[in-house]
C-alpha cells in the first residue's frame, strides 16, 4: 500500500532560519507528490506540486521542494522562515483511484 | 473563480438532530470529495463523487449520507450523530478523481462540527 512518511511531527525554527520538511513517499511511476499547508482552524491550501517537468518546484510563499527519485524524498524548504509560516504542512501523494495518500503532518513553529 | 465554499463553518447538533452540510464549487470540477478531520491528525477520506455519481465510499457509517445535486453542489447529511463524530469536515474539488499531478484538489474552508 502506499504512504508517505513525514520525519518530524513538530520542526520549531527561529524567524529567518531555513525550514527545512521531510517527506518519503512510496515508490511508484509516476510519483503524484504536493504539499499543502494548513492555517489553524482553516482549510487546506496547495503550496506545490511535482509535475516532472522539473525535479526542483516552486510553490508560493517562496516555498520550493526538490523530488529525489533515488532516495524517494520530496522535502519541502523555505531559505527564510517568517512569523506567518507558521501552520501545519502536508506532504501528499495522489493515489491510484485519484485519493490522496497524506502523511501525518508536520507542525511549524517560528519564534521570534 | 477557484474557491470552494463550505456552508455553515459552524454547527452544534445533538445526537437526535438531522443537519445537512453544504459545498459549492464554480470551477466545472467534475469530482468532489468529503473528509473529515479530527484535531492534530490529517484529513481523511469519506467520499468521493465522480461525475455526479458516487465513486468511493470508505465505509462511513450510514448516519452520514452525501448527496451531490448537479456537478457544482455536494451535500453530506447528518442523522443520529454520536459525540466522536466531532470534526472538521472539508469538502474539495479537483477536475477529474484520477491520478494525475494536474489534478490537485482544491479545499473549502470547512465546517467545525460539534456533537453534543
Amino acid at each position: 500500500a502506499q504512504s508517505v512518511t513525514q520525519l518530524g511531527s513538530h520542526v520549531s525554527v527561529s524567524e529567518g532560519a531555513l525550514v527545512l520538511l521531510r517527506c518519503n513517499y512510496s515508490s511508484s511511476v509516476p510519483p503524484y507528490l504536493f504539499w499543502y499547508v494548513q492555517y489553524p482552524n482553516q482549510g487546506l491550501q496547495l503550496l506545490l506540486k511535482y509535475t516532472s517537468a522539473a525535479t526542483l518546484v516552486k510553490g508560493i510563499n517562496g516555498f520550493e521542494a526538490e523530488f529525489k527519485k533515488s532516495e524517494t524524498s520530496f522535502h519541502l524548504t523555505k531559505p527564510s522562515a517568517h512569523m506567518s509560516d507558521a501552520a501545519e504542512y502536508f506532504c501528499v501523494q495522489g493515489g491510484s483511484q485519484g485519493n490522496l495518500i497524506f502523511g501525518k503532518g508536520t507542525k511549524l513553529s517560528v519564534k521570534p | 473563480d477557484t474557491e470552494v465554499t463550505q456552508t455553515p463553518k459552524h454547527l452544534v447538533m445533538g445526537m437526535t438532530n438531522k443537519k445537512s452540510l453544504k459545498c459549492e464549487q464554480h470551477m466545472g470540477h467534475r469530482a468532489m470529495y468529503w473528509y473529515k478531520q479530527k484535531a492534530k491528525k490529517p484529513p481523511e477520506l469519506m467520499f468521493v463523487y465522480s461525475y455526479e455519481k458516487l465513486s468511493i465510499n470508505e465505509s462511513v457509517p450510514s448516519r452520514f449520507s452525501p448527496e451531490c445535486p448537479n456537478s457544482s453542489l455536494l451535500n453530506l447529511h447528518l442523522h443520529a450523530l454520536q459525540p466522536e463524530d466531532s470534526a472538521l469536515y472539508l469538502c474539495a474539488s479537483s477536475q477529474e478523481a484520477s491520478p494525475s499531478s494536474y489534478n490537485e484538489q482544491f479545499f473549502g474552508p470547512g465546517t467545525r462540527l460539534t456533537v453534543l
